[in-house]
């Protein structure tokens, strides 16, 4: 079936040791997503690429660092983890960007990542 | 920007009766709506969504309709059942070059009472 797949699912890493979180997904979609969601709260968009353009938003912090090495994958580096970095992290994907007419957004089973 | 506000955060209905979460947006720019099931420990699952040319879209048991001249839509369940226990976000965006950010709602987690 073509999904979003995250890796790894759970991921345990000290205080200010660099981490990196994997998206694939074999939909072939245009647009990957990273979202960062706390506990009870919305998930909140970090950046996006569209193709190889990155589009980072405006509030998101320089630890965080996205590759989109190929159309299949994308990465997450978080380069300095803080104990407020502890969060459940999306990843998602959509054919085009937008709210064009074939826009769906669908979201991979996450990461969980606690910091020490 | 976009502002989406949902409600009510939690909600608790018996089996088999409807359930109902609301939400209103800002932008009348928005043309998208998606509803989003997220159960513990797992990604948000889209569920169904609309578009502004249509007013009100069913599957089975689930409904969405769109209010577009008062900015709000509305998720609809019908017999609810144990496996819609959930917490569920309303979202929205338009297809407005630079505007294509999906904006979330705060979430309703809803509870169904067997």
């Amino acid at each position: 079936d073509a999904m979003v797949i995250q890796n790894p699912r759970y991921q345990v890493t000290q205080f200010g040791k660099p981490v990196t979180l994997s998206c694939s997904q074999t939909l072939n979609h245009n647009v990957m997503y990273w979202y960062q969601q706390k506990s009870s709260q919305a998930p909140k968009l970090l950046f996006h690429y569209y193709d190889k353009d990155f589009n980072n938003e405006a509030d998101t912090p320089d630890n965080f660092q996205s590759r989109r090495p190929n159309t299949s994958f994308c990465f997450l580096d978080i380069r300095s983890p803080g104990l407020g970095d502890a969060a459940m992290y999306l990843c998602a994907t959509s054919r085009e960007p937008g709210g064009g007419p074939s826009y769906e957004q669908y979201f991979g089973p996450g990461t969980r990542l606690t910091v020490t | 920007g976009e502002n989406v506000e949902q409600h009510p955060s939690t909600l608790s209905v018996q089996e088999g009766d409807s359930a109902v979460i609301k939400c209103t947006y800002s932008d009348s720019a928005s043309n998208y709506f998606p509803w989003y099931k997220q159960e513990l420990g797992k990604g948000p699952q889209l569920i169904i969504d609309i578009r502004s040319n249509v007013g009100e879209k069913k599957d089975q048991r689930i409904a969405v309709t769109l209010n577009k001249t008062a900015k709000h839509f509305s998720l609809h369940i019908t017999e609810t059942q144990p496996e819609d226990s959930a917490v569920y976000f309303c979202a929205a965006t338009s297809s407005n070059f630079g505007n294509e950010k999906l904006t979330f709602g705060t979430g309703t987690r809803l509870t169904i009472i067997p």
